[in-house]
């Protein structure tokens, strides 16, 4: 099914080890956006891009990587997980022009101990 | 600054009751605005949107919202809320009036719907 995916689902680190969410999606949509999503704070960006070879930060990007190779993938790279980065974290992507919001993908549950 | 109020937390109603959800936006621009839902463990739905023409616009699940340019307001409402409808919901704006799609989120209203 067209849409975003994003690969796992559940993921448990121990403080201070790396890891990839990975995001794809096959609607070839330019705009591609991370978002953390924490109890009573919404949701805040953490980076996003513009198309391939193109990113920029967000509200909250301390402590996350990307880099947008493709259109379709967007990956979000943390390099030293901390606890804080225990969140449940959201990709999305739309159009360039578009008027139909962002589509989400399912969500990473992201638990660092 | 450029914000969105979500300013109730936790909302809940009996099932056939009428709804409404309350967004206060602040932005410069014409906004171009959204709400969106999450049910438990899922990631979230578009509603419906607003980026022009009539302030009252039509979305699935039988939602509708107003947006009111005067107070800020973009409240979804319901008029009949069915128990499958208790989930998360999100105000967004769109910020593309200033040259980007980054979204401001409100910080989500929780409803609950007693039977």
């Amino acid at each position: 099914n067209a849409g975003v995916t994003q690969t796992p689902k559940f993921q448990v680190l121990k403080t201070g080890q790396s890891m990839t969410l990975q995001c794809a999606q096959d609607m070839n949509h330019e705009y591609m956006s991370w978002y953390r999503q924490d109890p009573g704070m919404g949701l805040r960006l953490i980076h996003y891009s513009v198309g391939a070879g193109i990113t920029d930060q967000g509200e909250v990007p301390n402590g996350y990587n990307v880099s947008r190779s493709t259109t379709e993938d967007f990956p979000l790279r943390l390099l030293s997980a901390a606890p804080s980065q225990t969140s449940v974290y959201f990709c999305a992507s739309t159009r360039r022009g578009s008027v139909d919001g962002y589509t989400f993908g399912s969500g990473t549950r992201l638990t660092v101990v | 600054a450029q914000s969105v109020t979500q300013p109730d937390i936790h909302i809940t109603v009996s099932e056939g009751a009428s709804l409404e959800l309350r967004c206060n936006y602040s932005y410069g621009a014409t906004p171009y605005l959204f709400w969106y839902v999450q049910s438990p463990g899922q990631g979230l739905q578009l509603l419906l949107k607003y980026f022009s023409g009539d302030t009252l616009v039509q979305g699935i699940k039988g939602f509708e919202a107003e947006f009111k340019r005067s107070q800020s307001s973009f409240n979804l409402r319901k008029p009949s809320v069915h128990w499958s409808d208790a989930a998360e919901y999100f105000c967004a704006v769109d910020r593309r009036g200033s040259g980007t799609y980054k979204y401001i989120f409100g910080t989500g209203t929780r409803l609950k719907v007693l039977a």
